[in-house]
């Protein structure tokens, strides 16, 4: 199993750019969440979702998007970079009441 | 006021020496605590998980919780130059039936000198 794989791996952006951020798991999980870390805040989690349809928000969702069109997936959307949202994003995913793992990571900078 | 508060160090021990890793948190809600280890420019990965209040070892490692005081510790023994990282709580209030949403501490980084 690759586990929790996530791509790119560094990123730079200018403002007003938009992208996507990808995670996959290959662990069948129904739950995936996506978090992103700053230096001195911890991981503080974007988005969120229960399974193939359904997502919700977390505690710092403004300027992204979600969606999960299947298991597997779970892209995040930053629709128009602010320099604000340069960032250490990280993807998880759990089986329901599991133990969560996360990917590596994706670095982005937005100039 | 954050939810969970954890000293961000850093901390520097010697090889060999017991290490006390603490968060205190708010919100009573919280049932489930976990301490992650992220090692640099790595994803965290789970460590020690705890459900309500108690101890639980694991080898060199032993998590504690405290719920009357709204206090968890992580305690590692014999330290080794391989154990320095990143160490962060984590804790959630939702039952294991359904989505878990995590609330971490900010970090404390430990480095353990040979």
């Amino acid at each position: 199993n690759a586990g929790v794989t996530q791509t790119p791996k560094f990123q730079v952006l200018k403002t007003g750019q938009s992208m996507t951020l990808q995670c996959a798991q290959d662990m069948n999980h129904e739950y995936m969440s996506w978090y992103r870390q700053d230096p001195g805040m911890g991981l503080r989690l974007i988005h969120y979702s229960v399974g193939a349809g359904i997502t919700d928000q977390g505690e710092v969702p403004n300027g992204y998007n979600v969606s999960r069109s299947t298991t597997e997936d779970f892209p995040l959307r930053l629709l128009s970079a602010a320099p604000s949202q340069t960032s250490v994003y990280f993807c998880a995913s759990s089986s329901q009441g599991g133990e969560q793992f996360f990917g590596p990571g994706t670095r982005l900078t937005v100039l | 006021q954050k939810e969970v508060e954890q000293d961000p160090g850093p901390l520097s021990v010697p090889e060999g020496a017991i290490v006390s890793l603490n968060c205190t948190y708010s919100n009573s809600a919280f049932q489930y605590f976990m301490w992650y280890r992220q090692y640099s420019r790595k994803g965290p990965e789970l460590l020690m998980y705890t459900y309500s209040s108690g101890n639980k070892e694991d080898g060199r490692f032993t998590a504690q919780v405290d719920k009357s005081s709204k206090y968890i510790s992580l305690f590692i023994r014999d330290s080794q130059p391989s154990d320095s990282a990143t160490y962060l709580c984590a804790m959630s209030g939702v039952s294991s039936g359904s989505a878990r949403q995590l609330t971490f501490g900010s970090g404390t980084q430990l480095t353990v000198l040979p």
